[in-house]
């Protein structure tokens, strides 16, 4: 059974560094078409990809945040950790991390964990 | 980033069918893409529907009804998720998706089951 699960601060203020800590079980990161995406999801909005990190350290960020992420990975403590900088009130959210699969030509999102609501504000 | 066009909303009562749709953008030919469908209902995350490409190339989520299904309309450059014989359980947001060179949703669409 895969299950992930989303830890870090609640509040940060803006301007600061948020950082975000996905951890896993049930597969591993070292799997070949494998991956740890992050999504978010503002209050009462829709889903915005952040981005998504591979088995083999390959990452694809969202074009428009792209400046801002970074996503790490630490296959050995079944880990996935989000840095985002330079938060702003535009960026609270629930943030998700979810298991990402390829298999021929087909990725799946699938399963989420539950999400952690991350408010900025002063 | 492209944007995937949703109604804000979409209703339909018990026992009929719903029909959501997903518009891409004209520089993306719907033809040509894998179209993933999520559901998410309120306070949890979202949840795997399907992805549809062809009638001959999809897949349903583990556990999900084969109520639900998908289609395209090429002519409107159009995703569908299809929901037969709607129950309560049903209303829900629902989420397209696609995969150019990074994953877009759509804006979603709120489905109320009258």
């Amino acid at each position: 059974q895969i299950t992930l699960k989303e830890s870090g601060p609640t509040l940060v203020k803006p301007t600061q560094t948020l950082t975000l800590t996905c951890t896993f079980s049930g597969f591993s990161l070292s799997t070949i078409g494998v991956g740890v995406g992050w999504i978010r999801q503002p209050p009462g909005k829709a889903l915005e990809c952040l981005g998504i990190i591979y088995w083999d350290d390959d990452k694809r960020y969202s074009p428009s945040l792209k400046s801002r992420l970074t996503i790490t990975k630490d296959t050995s403590k079944n880990q996935v950790v989000l840095t985002m900088t330079n938060m702003d009130p535009v960026d609270t959210a629930t943030y998700y991390c979810a298991h990402y699969r390829m298999i021929q030509g087909v990725i799946r999102l699938d399963p989420w964990g539950q999400g952690t609501l991350v408010t900025v504000s002063s | 980033q492209p944007v995937l066009t949703q109604p804000p909303s979409s209703s339909a009562s018990p026992g009929e069918s719903a029909r959501l749709t997903c518009t891409l953008p004209s520089d993306i030919d719907v033809a040509t893409y894998n179209i993933y469908w999520y559901q998410q209902k309120p306070g949890s995350p979202p949840r795997y529907l399907l992805y549809y490409y062809s009638d001959s190339d999809k897949g349903q989520g583990s556990g999900v009804p084969s109520r639900f299904s998908g289609s395209k309309d090429a002519s409107a450059n159009t995703a569908l998720l299809l929901i037969s014989g709607l129950q309560s359980e049903d209303e829900a947001d629902y989420y397209c998706m696609i995969w150019p060179s990074h994953v877009v949703f759509g804006g979603g669409t709120k489905l109320t089951v009258l």
